[in-house]
């Protein structure tokens, strides 16, 4: 069974653009979170999609916002990039929607911004 | 408010000896925690976890101790071998809540 796929791995934008971030979950799994990791900062959440709608949301600006498709793929965008969004991304996909369900990461993409 | 603190930013261990992260949290709600692994340029695998019916669950070289009244939890590594090295992250959810609380991370090296 192939893993969580997150494209692409590297991006590097300038302050004031745009830049949208792919996951392809595992193969059944229908819940998705993303999450931002920056050093000496672990894993914040930033949201959770299942069944296509936006379950649960982190404490970030509304800058950062995703989406999830019919086939459980997902896509985050972050607007009017700022310095401080430098940071690796991640996304991670579960079975069901329950803490106790171990989340199956990607490998992220790590954002620079300029 | 850090919900979940592993205070030991890195923790640098003998081969062959036992490896003890720490993790304290705050939330007397949580009743499942976690434990993930995470080398350089990969996303967190998981490794253990514990409900807190439990006070300890063991899976080969790896255990995980629960003390609910101290709120704390450790995660024992016996023996400690070079490929443990990486970032150890504990995580912690409560009943009925989706999302998981992460601590910082802490820097495991493992020493020839």
């Amino acid at each position: 069974k192939a893993g969580v796929t997150q494209t692409p791995r590297y991006l590097i934008k300038t302050r004031g653009q745009q830049v949208t971030l792919s996951c392809s979950p595992i193969s059944g799994h229908r819940s998705v979170s993303w999450y931002q990791q920056t050093p000496g900062q672990g894993l914040q959440f930033l949201f959770e999609y299942f069944s296509e709608t936006q379950r649960n949301k982190g404490n970030f600006p509304g800058r950062f916002s995703g989406r999830q498709f019919s086939n459980s793929r997902s896509e985050m965008n972050v607007s009017t990039l700022e310095l401080g969004d430098s940071a690796l991304y991640l996304c991670a996909s579960s079975l069901v929607r329950r803490g106790q369900s171990p989340l199956h990461f990607g490998n992220g993409t790590r954002l620079t911004v300029t | 408010d850090q919900q979940v603190k592993q205070n030991s930013p890195s923790l640098s261990v003998q081969e062959g000896r036992i490896s003890i992260l720490n993790c304290d949290y705050t939330n007397s709600m949580f009743d499942y925690f976690l434990w993930y692994k995470k080398y350089p340029a990969e996303g967190p695998t998981f490794l253990i976890s514990i409900s807190s019916i439990k006070d300890k669950n063991e899976d080969g070289r790896f255990t995980v101790f629960l003390n609910k009244s101290a709120k704390h939890l450790s995660l024992h590594i016996v023996p400690s071998q070079p490929g443990d090295s990486a970032v150890y992250f504990c995580a912690a959810s409560a009943l009925g809540n989706y999302q998981l609380i992460w601590g910082a991370g802490t820097k495991l090296i493992i020493k020839p």
